[in-house]
């Protein structure tokens, strides 16, 4: 099985719909991530946590929120899906200890929003 | 903000050798390298933590000029393997506020 699961994989919404993306992880790391993927625009930082109690903002928030439900769980929302959040979006995990360590990538969750 | 890579794209022959610079407007303290197949998530390849470090990954090695604020990831002997995007990735820190970020990537295929 995976480290970083997320769920789901592939979805297709119609506009203003509510759409929760889900990560969980098994490597026990403290710190998680959302990045959103655009061809040629790279990996973005939408959201970030570095435990339970703290979420911040990344380069490209609005939109979207988080929720930190646990230290293995966090989860992504589109209150009300637009088209131009259409994009690949990956959710990423690191330790704590010794600065920033390397980032563990789940699969990614392709979202197509209509 | 986000650090600048070049080339945008890159197309080699199997054994030919490639560069791929990582720029960035501000200081850079740490840089990592990470390399994406297509339709697969980024994975790891190293980091360099210290201005003027020099690591080696198989035939894939990296500097870190922190003076320039630049990175270089070089590719030797290329294979076919090697294909795929390739991200620098580094902390961005300011008053209060912390990023993780990476560049704008670098495509590069390797033909037989």
């Amino acid at each position: 099985d995976a480290d970083v699961t997320q769920t789901p994989r592939n979805r297709i919404t119609k506009t203003g719909k509510r759409i929760m993306l889900e990560c969980s992880q098994t490597k026990g790391h403290d710190r998680m991530y959302w990045y959103r993927q655009d061809p040629g625009l790279g990996l973005r930082l939408i959201y970030y946590s570095f435990d339970v109690k703290d979420i911040n903002k990344g380069e490209i928030s609005d939109g979207y929120s988080v929720s930190r439900q646990a230290q293995a769980k966090f989860s992504l929302s589109l209150e009300s899906a637009i088209p131009n959040q259409t994009a690949l979006y990956f959710c990423a995990t690191s330790a704590r200890a010794g600065g920033i360590g390397e980032l563990f990538f789940g699969e990614g969750s392709r979202l197509t929003v209509l | 903000q986000q650090p600048v890579q070049s080339p945008q794209a890159v197309i080699l022959r199997e054994g030919e050798d490639a560069v791929i610079n990582c720029s960035s407007s501000k200081a850079l303290y740490s840089v990592h390298w990470y390399r994406q197949k297509h339709g697969e998530a980024p994975v790891f390849l190293m980091i360099l933590l210290k201005g003027g470090e020099q690591k080696g990954h198989d035939k894939i090695s990296a500097s870190f000029n922190e003076k320039k604020q630049q990175s270089s990831l070089y590719l030797t002997a290329s294979q076919l393997s090697y294909s795929g995007t390739y991200f620098c990735g580094t902390e961005m820190t300011g008053p209060g506020t912390y990023k993780y970020i990476f560049g704008t990537g670098t495509r590069l295929k390797v033909l037989a």
